[in-house]
């Protein structure tokens, strides 16, 4: 089955303590990228990587780091967590950008 | 002015009504256009995509773009309580850049 999987769906962590949330997609695409939603606020992007290696920022990118080692895996770090990075985060993938996004089922972060 | 954007809504129809959802995008060079639905605490799921001016139809969906006029909507015809989400416009633009609106949240009343 096509998808794009996320880990973990839920966490509760605190300031400063550093975290990964893994993305990982099965369909072969070339282009992924994350994305945070807050009410109100909508989708905003964070990074995207148009290919292995290839990264770059998005509209919120403070506070985030992203690697592109290998096509299917595109984890997102955060160093220093803070409780204004509490949000719901989206992976997506697609052929490119110009095509629809795959999204995978969210992961619920909360910084205390 | 947004890049990308919607009413938030709510937009209430009863059910099997004609709902319409509208979006305008800033950039005249924008070259691709989807419309997703979101349900509550769910991840967003495609609905259409459109590429060129007039309409495309799939089931009881109807996406309409107007590059002219900077604008892309969508029409769900015989609205269900099933239909009732957030629906996300999202928007490829000439600078290489994927934005999505704030969405509209539609409510089918029985």
């Amino acid at each position: 089955e096509a998808q794009v999987t996320q880990n973990p769906r839920y966490l509760i962590t605190v300031t400063g303590k550093k975290l990964t949330v893994t993305c990982s997609q099965n369909m072969n695409h070339e282009y992924m990228s994350w994305y945070r939603q807050d009410p109100g606020l909508g989708l905003r992007q964070i990074y995207y990587s148009m290919n292995v290696e290839v990264t770059d920022k998005g509209d919120v990118p403070e506070g985030y780091k992203v690697s592109r080692k290998e096509k299917r895996n595109f984890p997102l770090i955060l160093e220093s967590p803070s409780p204004n990075q509490t949000s719901l985060y989206f992976c997506a993938s697609s052929l490119d950008p110009n095509q629809p996004q795959h999204f995978g089922d969210g992961t619920r972060l909360s910084i205390l | 002015q947004k890049e990308v954007e919607q009413n938030s809504g709510p937009l209430s129809v009863p059910e099997g009504a004609i709902a319409s959802l509208n979006c305008t995008y800033s950039d005249r060079g924008s070259q691709s256009f989807f419309w997703y639905r979101q349900y509550s605490g769910k991840s967003p799921e495609l609905i259409m995509s459109i590429y060129s001016n007039g309409d495309k139809e799939d089931g009881r969906f109807t996406a309409q773009l107007n590059k002219a006029s900077q604008y892309v909507s969508l029409l769900i015809r015989d609205s269900q309580p099933s239909d009732s989400a957030t629906y996300l416009c999202a928007v490829y633009s000439a600078a290489s850049k994927l934005t999505f609106g704030t969405g509209t949240r539609l409510q089918v009343t029985l």
